[in-house]
């Protein structure tokens, strides 16, 4: 079956600039996540859904980080005003709730880039 | 808080040679814990994972057995190839689909 996509693949952006990252999880996974893996720092949460819950932003670096999850399925990570410190591979993550902690299975990430 | 913490690498291996990559853990009840690999060019993937004491999880080859005496989810290969050259993170969660605290990650290099 499908894993879980994100888009692009790729972004470069100039410093100053607002990006969006796309990730679509697995069908009928309830939770999504987003990490950052940045170079030398390991992979780092950022915010989390659970449901219809609100969400876990306790991740978030600053207040320029966002996201949201429209109808329990795609979910946007909006950068404002990106700076160079933000380059780094956005990893998005899916998993289904059950009893325990569950497997994440993740997309192959957006390499983002900040001139 | 919960933490982990890897051994650093990057680790370089002979084809066939022996591997550990230590995993130590921090956490508050009764995490579960797993092993993610992630190969040049890809995203990250489960490799195994153990969710109670003394179990252990493996696959591929690889395995790991949950040391709660330890506080302890090493990972371990009795002889690698060269196609096992990735980074391998070790990560803990708690119940309840809650985020996962990541290890640093280890590179691990396998020559021919």
């Amino acid at each position: 079956g499908a894993g879980v996509s994100q888009s692009p693949s790729n972004k470069v952006t100039e410093k100053g600039k607002d990006v969006e990252l796309r990730c679509d999880p697995i069908s009928g996974h309830t939770a999504l996540y987003w990490y950052r893996q940045s170079l030398g720092q390991g992979l780092e949460f950022l915010i989390y859904f659970q449901g219809n819950s609100a969400p876990d932003k306790s991740g978030l670096p600053s207040d320029r980080f966002s996201a949201e999850r429209t109808g329990g399925s795609v979910s946007t990570l909006t950068i404002q005003r990106t700076q160079q410190e933000d380059s780094a591979v956005y990893l998005c993550a899916s998993s289904s709730k059950r009893g325990g902690a569950d497997t994440q299975y993740f997309g192959p990430g957006t390499r983002l880039t900040v001139l | 808080g919960n933490s982990v913490t890897q051994m650093e690498g990057p680790v370089t291996l002979s084809e066939e040679a022996f591997l550990t990559i230590n995993c130590t853990y921090t956490a508050t009840g009764y995490p579960s814990l797993f092993w993610y690999v992630q190969y040049p060019g890809e995203g990250l993937q489960l490799l195994l994972k153990a969710t109670k004491a003394d179990d252990k999880g493996s696959n591929k080859g690889f395995e790991a057995t949950y040391r709660k005496e330890t506080t302890s989810f090493h990972l371990e290969k009795g002889s690698v190839q060269v196609s096992d050259s990735a980074v391998y993170f070790c990560a803990l969660g708690n119940s309840g689909n809650t985020p996962l605290v990541f290890g640093k990650g280890t590179r691990l290099s396998v020559i021919a």
